[in-house]
């Protein structure tokens, strides 16, 4: 059973570009989750997907947004990119219920120059 | 507003220690409780996930309980091995129907050979 895979593992972006990461979830879980990972801040929740809408939204700017598709994939973008973006993005998926656990890709590391 | 505090920050022992890494949260409303591994650099591995019924849950040489009265969870690691340095994350689950988690900064352990 493949796990949950993030593309690309590693991206270096100018100030000022935007940039597009994808998440696919493990086969049947209908819940994405992304994450901002920083050395100073730790893991911070950016939003989830369920069903193609966004249920729940961290705060942060507007900069920050993504969607979900009808197979349950998911894309996030960071539009005009500032050198405080530089993290580790992680994105977890799980499936709905009680029995919540969440399962995480090995991310992407994003670096602003 | 939900907090998670993971207590020590960082820890070193000697190899075939048994050890507890510690985490509080201030709102006893959390759903579940993960605990995760996160090796540098990575994405993070699920160990245990103790479901808001269940007062504790146990695999291999882990061990992780649940006191949702006093706020706490502990992660019990018996037999310490090098294998086991990476860093602890608890984070705590809202709800059934959310996938949003709050994360601890997390304890950093290191096995000496």
């Amino acid at each position: 059973k493949a796990g949950v895979t993030q593309t690309p593992r590693y991206l270096i972006k100018t100030r000022g570009q935007q940039v597009t990461l994808s998440c696919s979830p493990i086969s049947g879980h209908r819940s994405v989750s992304w994450y901002q990972q920083t050395p100073g801040q730790g893991l911070q929740f950016l939003f989830e997907y369920f069903s193609e809408t966004q249920r729940n939204k961290g705060n942060f700017p507007g900069r920050f947004s993504g969607r979900q598709f009808s197979n349950s994939r998911s894309e996030m973008n960071v539009s005009t990119l500032e050198l405080g973006d530089s993290a580790l993005y992680l994105c977890a998926s799980r499936l709905e219920g009680a029995i919540a656990e969440a399962f995480f890709g090995q991310g992407t590391r994003l670096t602003v120059v | 507003k939900q907090e998670v505090t993971q207590i020590p920050a960082a820890l070193s022992v000697p190899e075939g220690e048994n050890l507890v890494l510690n985490c509080s949260f201030t709102d006893s409303a959390i759903y579940n409780l993960q605990w995760f591994r996160q090796d540098p650099g990575k994405g993070l591995t699920s160990l245990l996930l103790i479901q808001s019924s269940q007062r504790e849950q146990t695999s291999g040489r882990l061990n992780a309980s649940l006191d949702k009265s006093s706020g706490r969870s502990t992660l019990y690691i018996a037999a310490s091995q090098p294998g086991d340095s990476a860093t602890y994350l608890c984070a705590g689950h809202g709800s059934s129907n959310t996938g949003k988690l709050i994360f601890g900064q997390g304890t950093t352990l290191q096995v000496k050979p």
